[in-house]
């Protein structure tokens, strides 16, 4: 069965810190990871990574994705109140139209 | 600014009764995908298409949850009859489903309450 497993759950930082957010995977005949963040609504997409080793970066977000370890980091540097929110990363499954399997999502919370 | 369209916003229904959410998906995207999303599950996939052919609906309840693409601009997705434990957001996202950048775009959901 394809997991996608998030760590952590949550975490509760401040305003100026750092965030290093943790995805990781097993799946069947993977094609991309994505990372979202949602906020009050619909998920928005972030970053899609196909190759391993290249960092996709805007602005204070970066991600970077391992696929001989099978996982990706997203990190948020000089957090700001605004980047509170839900990061969830997907895996995009070659298979059958490329199913998009999410994980549970990581709760950041940034204290001003 | 494309984007996918949900309606309703919000629905409120008793025990029973049949309840359809509907879904346009961004002009020109092939692939369209329902998840629920609750605080205990997280993002649950239901069902998916590619070019308004079902792909996979194995995370539905087929009992009583059925999804139809109609046409390249409507999916929709039923639940008949609903129960207390359907309540959750139903999300609705498409896109092009060939790994371009761009990734999925979500709608902003059907936030659906079964009392």
């Amino acid at each position: 069965e394809d997991k996608v497993v998030q760590s952590p759950l949550s975490l509760v930082v401040h305003e100026g810190d750092t965030v290093t957010l943790n995805c990781s995977y097993e799946v069947t005949n993977f094609r991309s990871l994505l990372w979202y963040k949602q906020e009050k609504k619909a998920p928005t997409f972030l970053f899609m990574l196909t190759s391993s080793g290249i960092e996709k970066k805007s602005g204070r977000l970066s991600s970077i994705l391992d696929k001989k370890e099978l996982f990706s980091i997203l990190n948020i540097t000089a957090t700001q109140t605004g980047d509170s929110a839900i990061y969830l990363c997907a895996v995009e499954i070659k298979a059958a139209g490329n199913k998009l399997t999410f994980g549970g999502g990581t709760r950041v919370l940034v204290k001003p | 600014d494309a984007r996918v369209t949900q309606t309703p916003r919000h629905k409120v229904t008793e025990m029973g009764q049949e309840v359809t959410m509907r879904c346009q998906p961004i002009l020109g995207h092939n692939t369209v995908f329902w998840y629920r999303q609750t605080m205990m599950q997280g993002l649950e996939l239901l069902a998916y298409f590619r070019n308004r052919a079902p792909l996979d609906d194995s995370g539905m309840p087929k009992d009583r949850f059925s999804a139809e693409m109609p046409d390249a601009t409507l999916a929709t997705l039923k639940i008949q009859p609903s129960e207390p434990r359907d309540s959750a957001v139903y999300f609705c996202a498409s896109g092009l489903g060939t790994g371009v950048g761009y990734g999925y775009t979500f709608g902003s959901g059907t936030r659906l309450t079964v009392v």
